[in-house]
């Protein structure tokens, strides 16, 4: 089981450029959740996805969309980007609608914008 | 929206000390309790998730204690050890459309010294 992983681990992006991150989850996993931990900071909850659809929204604008795919892998698109979208972007894979159960953490992109 | 704090921020034992953190978060609106362990450079991995007032897990060294009413949980290491070394984050799940957002604190750095 090859776990949660995120491409690609490092990127770096100019002002105003356009970005694209991928997740795949766990296996056996059916709904994906993002995150953006910028330093100093936990790990901010950007949203959710599951069924193909977006479940639940954290306070990010909308330069932060994002797409489930069939096969249950993800997208995470920001446009018009701004120094300040630089951080490391976390992916988490989990099982269904419950808070009960474990998210499965990806190592993660490491996005830089200049 | 639920407020996350971990105390202290950061921790430096001796081979062989054992360690606690707290976890602070507001005692309404509770769902579920994650804690947990990121070594750098690598993905966040659960150590336990917890729901009742009252829980109690362990795993090897690792255990922790859950108290939904006071709001509060702490994370114990016994006789903690180098490998121990990384970043404890904790994380309520907010009940909200039956999702599993996360809600992180900043964490507790430990650094375990041989």
């Amino acid at each position: 089981d090859a776990g949660v992983t995120q491409s690609p681990t490092h990127l770096i992006k100019t002002r105003g450029q356009q970005v694209t991150l991928r997740c795949s989850p766990k296996s056996g996993h059916d709904t994906v959740s993002w995150y953006q931990q910028a330093l100093g900071q936990g790990p901010q909850f950007i949203f959710q996805y599951y069924e193909e659809e977006e479940r639940q929204r954290g306070n990010f604008p909308d330069r932060f969309s994002g797409h489930q795919f069939p096969n249950y892998s993800s997208e995470l698109n920001v446009n018009a980007l701004l120094l300040g979208d630089s951080a490391l972007y976390l992916c988490a894979s989990s099982l269904s609608a419950s808070g009960r159960y474990e998210q499965y953490f990806g190592p993660g992109t490491r996005l830089t914008v200049t | 929206i639920l407020n996350v704090e971990q105390s202290p921020q950061s921790l430096h034992v001796q081979e062989g000390d054992s360690t606690n953190f707290t976890c602070s978060f507001p005692s309404s609106n509770f769902y579920a309790l994650h804690w947990y362990r990121w070594e750098t450079a690598k993905s966040p991995e659960a150590l336990f998730v917890m729901t009742l007032n009252g829980d109690e897990k362990k795993k090897g060294r690792i255990s922790a204690t859950l108290n939904t009413k006071e709001g509060y949980s702490y994370l114990y290491i016994k006789g903690s050890q180098p490998e121990d070394s990384a970043t404890y984050l904790c994380a309520p799940s907010a009940p909200s459309y039956n999702t599993d957002k996360l809600i992180f604190g900043t964490g507790t750095r430990l650094q375990v010294f041989p």
